[in-house]
C-alpha cells in the first residue's frame, strides 16, 4: 500500500479556504485517494474520493495533478464545525486489504 | 437511526478480566471492521468480516476474539485485559470489502484498564 505524508496541523480562520495536500510518491496505477475527517470523540467520517482530476461534493473538492503522486483536499469557507483530523489514504479497493490510517492533519480553524 | 451503533460507550474494567464490545449496523453491508486509536491517536485496523467470514486479521494478540453471528453483527471479546488494551475500539462497516468502498464508523467504545 502507498505510504502518505500529510502535515500534522493546520491553522485557519472562519470563511477561509483551506488546502491539504497529500503526498503518496509510490502510488500505485489501481489506488484510489480517499480522505476520511474525525472529531473528537467520533470515528472518522467519510468525505470524498478520487482517481484522478477534479471531484467535487457538497462538503469538499478533491484535486489530483496527472502524476498522481500527491491530492489536495480543498475545503471551501471553512467554520468552526470544520475543526477535526483530516487523513488522506490511498488504496486499491482489493478485498482483503485494509485502510491504513497515518497521523493525519489536524484543522483548527478560529472566529 | 444510528447506522452503525456499538454497546458499551465506555467500558471501565481490571486487568485480567473478560469483556466484550457488541457492534450492529443496520445498513444492510456485508463487510464490518474493528479499529483500535490509541492515546496517540493512531487508527489501526484489527479484523475484518465479509458475509460472517474472516478477511483481514492483523497482528493482534489471540486476547482478541471477533464474532459474527450474522452479517449485521460483529462482535469483539478481549480475554484477560491488559493496561495496554486501554484505547478506543471503533466498529465500521461498508457496501463490500476493500479500500475503495466508504466505511461507516460507530461513536466507539472507550475502553479503560486500570
Amino acid at each position: 500500500l502507498a505510504k502518505t505524508t500529510q502535515p500534522i496541523s493546520m491553522d485557519s480562520y472562519e470563511g477561509q479556504e483551506v488546502n491539504i495536500t497529500c503526498s503518496h510518491n509510490n502510488i500505485a496505477t489501481n489506488d484510489y485517494i480517499t480522505w476520511y475527517q474525525q472529531f473528537p470523540s467520533q470515528g472518522p467520517r467519510f468525505i470524498i474520493q478520487g482517481y484522478k482530476t477534479k471531484v467535487t461534493n457538497e462538503v469538499a473538492s478533491l484535486f489530483i495533478p496527472a502524476d498522481r503522486k500527491s491530492s489536495t483536499l480543498s475545503l471551501p469557507r471553512v467554520s468552526l464545525s470544520d475543526t477535526a483530523v483530516y487523513y488522506c489514504l490511498v488504496g486499491d479497493g482489493q478485498a482483503g486489504t485494509a485502510l491504513i490510517f497515518g497521523k493525519g492533519t489536524t484543522l483548527s480553524v478560529s472566529s | 437511526d444510528t447506522a452503525v451503533s456499538q454497546t458499551p460507550k465506555y467500558l471501565v474494567t481490571q486487568m485480567g478480566n473478560d469483556k466484550s464490545i457488541k457492534c450492529e449496523q443496520n445498513l444492510g453491508h456485508d463487510t464490518m471492521y474493528w479499529y483500535k486509536q490509541d492515546s496517540k491517536k493512531f487508527l489501526k485496523i484489527m479484523f475484518s468480516y465479509n458475509n460472517k467470514e474472516l478477511i483481514i486479521n492483523e497482528t493482534v494478540p489471540n486476547r482478541f476474539s471477533p464474532k459474527s453471528p450474522d452479517k449485521a453483527h460483529l462482535n469483539l471479546h478481549i480475554n484477560s485485559l491488559e493496561l495496554g488494551d486501554s484505547a478506543v475500539y471503533f466498529c465500521a462497516s461498508s457496501p463490500s470489502p476493500g479500500t475503495t468502498y466508504e466505511q461507516y464508523f460507530g461513536p466507539g467504545t472507550r475502553l479503560t484498564v486500570t
